[in-house]
């Protein structure tokens, strides 16, 4: 069974800080890792990971895909109220095309 | 710009109603999705379809089934609604093919009573 583990599950920063949101898998035929943020609504996709990229970069944000170690982090530096949101990571693997496991999620807040 | 529709934000029903969750998606993609969030336990896939007329179940199928007679169109059918399927109801597509994101609807909130 397909496995996808987030930490911590809850953060609590201030603005101008730098986290680091963490996630680890278990996956039959790993093709993919994905970052998404969920604010009040729909989950938007942030960054996808693969074999052969392993690492993203968009402003702020940043990931990066160890396949050694079965894990992704994702950072965000200089952190603003916007960022608060649940950030969730998912992996695409296993037989069908497509689906994707998802972990708990990452609830993080930003205060002033 | 991909958009995914949900035919309602928030859903009061009662214990033993039919419920019938819509969603559509514009970008005529291939695969669609249904999930649950709940707190703690993050996105459950509940069932998804590869293309028009096929479906597989997900993790979390029981109490649930679907129906995708188009392409744009996939629906989540609650037989006999429950208290513990109360929840938030995600549904999701993707273009068909080895890597590709999925694109999310706003979500249904469904309160059974």
């Amino acid at each position: 069974e397909d496995k996808v583990v987030q930490s911590p599950l809850s953060l609590v920063v201030h603005e101008g800080d730098t986290v680091t949101l963490n996630c680890s898998y278990e996956v039959t035929n790993f093709r993919s890792l994905l970052w998404y943020k969920q604010e009040k609504k729909a989950p938007t996709f942030l960054f996808m990971l693969t074999s052969s990229g392993i690492e993203k970069k968009s402003g702020r944000l940043s990931s990066i895909l160890d396949k050694k170690e079965l894990s992704s982090i994702l950072n965000i530096t200089a952190t603003q109220t916007g960022d608060s949101a649940i950030y969730l990571c998912a992996v695409g693997g296993g037989t069908s095309y497509g689906k994707l496991t998802f972990g708990q999620g990452t609830i993080l807040t930003v205060h002033p | 710009d991909v958009k995914v529709t949900q035919s309602s934000r928030y859903l009061v029903k009662r214990t033993g109603e039919k419920v019938f969750l819509e969603c559509v998606q514009d970008m005529d993609h291939e695969n669609m999705f249904w999930y649950r969030q709940d707190p703690g336990l993050g996105l459950r896939l509940i069932y998804f379809s590869y293309d028009v007329k096929m479906k597989e179940k997900g993790d979390i199928p029981e109490g649930y089934s679907v129906s995708r007679e188009k392409k744009e169109r996939f629906s989540l059918i609650l037989e006999s609604a429950s208290t513990n399927q109360t929840s938030m109801y995600l549904c999701a597509s993707r273009q068909g093919g080895r890597v590709n994101e999925q694109y999310f609807g706003p979500g249904t909130r469904l309160t059974v009573t």
